[in-house]
């Protein structure tokens, strides 16, 4: 029944290491997002694809990257983790972008940086 | 600038009735959305206003006034497993979700 996917459910990797966090769908969205949420704040929007068309959040860090190889899956690539990157990574879709579509989250990925 | 507010956190007893106020500031609006997150997880929708009144769905209801810049999210018939973070989150006229940093309700026995 699980509709939206993300793996690992906990990561833990060292400060400088790349790091992959992975999302897959079921829905067959057009729209994949990842949110960055740290302990009692908001979510916050790093970017999302529509389609294949990728649209970067203008505060968002070069240090994140993201890939969409396919409709199903997508990948968040933080380059050199610092600590302030630990956080909880959200990945959510809606079916479509510019509407009022719902945004449904996997269960997420929290990253521990030493 | 963008701004949604909501209580940092409420208490509440079990089996009563507990309001979470929202209020909200955007550039344009096309909707109010609440989400629900048990701590270390996925936000879950509730509900979703776009019109003024009060939408029900089972023991959680939804209000909103657009006039007023306000939301708020009754649970009603309070249970233990309502212990959980409440989200509020507007959709902006860019069709950009802009979120409350969410209310943190602690139900107490």
């Amino acid at each position: 029944d699980a509709m939206v996917i993300q793996n690992p459910r906990y990561q833990v990797t060292q400060f400088g290491k790349p790091v992959t966090l992975s999302c897959s769908q079921t829905l067959n969205h057009n729209v994949m997002y990842w949110y960055q949420q740290k302990s009692s704040q908001a979510p916050k929007l790093l970017f999302h694809y529509y389609d294949k068309d990728f649209n970067n959040e203008a505060d968002t860090p070069d240090n994140f990257q993201s890939r969409r190889p396919n409709t199903s899956f997508c990948f968040l690539d933080i380059r050199s983790p610092g600590l302030g990157d630990a956080a909880m990574y959200l990945c959510a879709t809606s079916s479509n972008r510019g509407t009022t579509d719902t945004q449904y989250f996997g269960p997420g990925t929290r990253l521990t940086v030493l | 600038g963008q701004n949604i507010d909501q209580p940092t956190e409420m208490t509440a007893t079990e089996g009563a009735i507990v309001q979470i106020n929202c209020t909200y500031q955007t550039s344009g609006f096309n909707g109010l959305f609440w989400y629900q997150q048990h701590a270390g997880e996925a936000p879950t929708f509730l509900s979703y206003n776009v019109l003024d009144g009060l939408e029900e769905k089972g023991r959680f209801s939804s209000f909103l006034s657009r006039s007023k810049g306000y939301s708020y999210l009754l649970l009603k018939e309070l249970q233990m497993k309502d212990s959980a973070s409440y989200l509020c989150a507007v959709l902006d006229s860019n069709y950009q979700l802009i979120w409350g940093a969410g209310t943190k309700l602690i139900i107490k026995p």
